[in-house]
């Protein structure tokens, strides 16, 4: 039973630039949650995707965005890269988009902005 | 606004003892916990859940326990183990959203 997986599993960029990060879900999960993670802090909320669309968005400006493919993967796409965007960035899968359905997390990707 | 926070930043147990780990919540809407394990470069791990229709739900050598007139969870481990060290997470779901918020996390150090 695959579990989720993210690529890269390090990224460095520099200020300005674009990034974008990938995510499969839990084999037979159809939905997915992306979390950012500074250093010392839990997870913060970005965004979820459920068939291919965004249900819900936390409080993260438009430089962030994302898709759903029809085989539930998922991208994380971060515009105009900060200093402050460096963070270990989360992907989570659940079946269904029910406030009760357990999120499973990826091993994440960590991006570094110089 | 809703928040989840931990007492405790840092708990050192000696192995075999029992660990108790505490969380408050101040939104009380919400109605699904979760606890997580993270390990140093790791996605959290899935530990146990409890609805808020529940006070007590027991695990593999885990137990949560839910008290929601002081909005409060905590986290148990029994017998722990050197393979226990990571940190903790609890987190909540709000009534109208499936958007997890965590808190900052208990860091657990298991001695020899």
């Amino acid at each position: 039973d695959a579990g989720v997986t993210q690529s890269p599993t390090h990224l460095i960029k520099t200020r300005g630039q674009q990034v974008t990060l990938r995510c499969s879900p839990k084999s037979g999960h159809d939905t997915v949650s992306w979390y950012q993670q500074a250093l010392g802090q839990g997870p913060q909320f970005i965004f979820q995707y459920y068939e291919e669309e965004e249900r819900q968005r936390g409080n993260f400006p438009d430089r962030f965005s994302g898709h759903q493919f029809p085989n539930y993967s998922s991208e994380l796409n971060v515009n105009a890269l900060l200093l402050g965007d460096s963070a270990l960035y989360l992907c989570a899968s659940s079946l269904g988009a029910g406030i009760q359905e357990t999120q499973y997390f990826g091993p994440g990707t960590r991006l570094l902005v110089l | 606004g809703e928040s989840v926070g931990l007492h405790l930043p840092t708990l050192s147990v000696q192995e075999g003892d029992n660990s108790i780990i505490n969380c408050a919540y101040s939104n009380s809407a919400s109605d699904y916990f979760i606890w997580y394990k993270q390990e140093s470069g790791k996605g959290p791990q899935f530990i146990i859940d409890i609805r808020s229709n529940m006070d007590k739900r027991q695990g593999q050598r885990v137990t949560v326990l839910l008290n929601k007139t002081v909005k409060h969870l905590s986290l148990q481990i029994a017998a722990t183990q050197p393979g226990d060290s990571a940190v903790y997470f609890c987190a909540e779901n709000t009534g109208t959203a499936s958007k997890l918020t965590f808190g900052t996390g208990t860091r657990l150090q298991v001695t020899l």
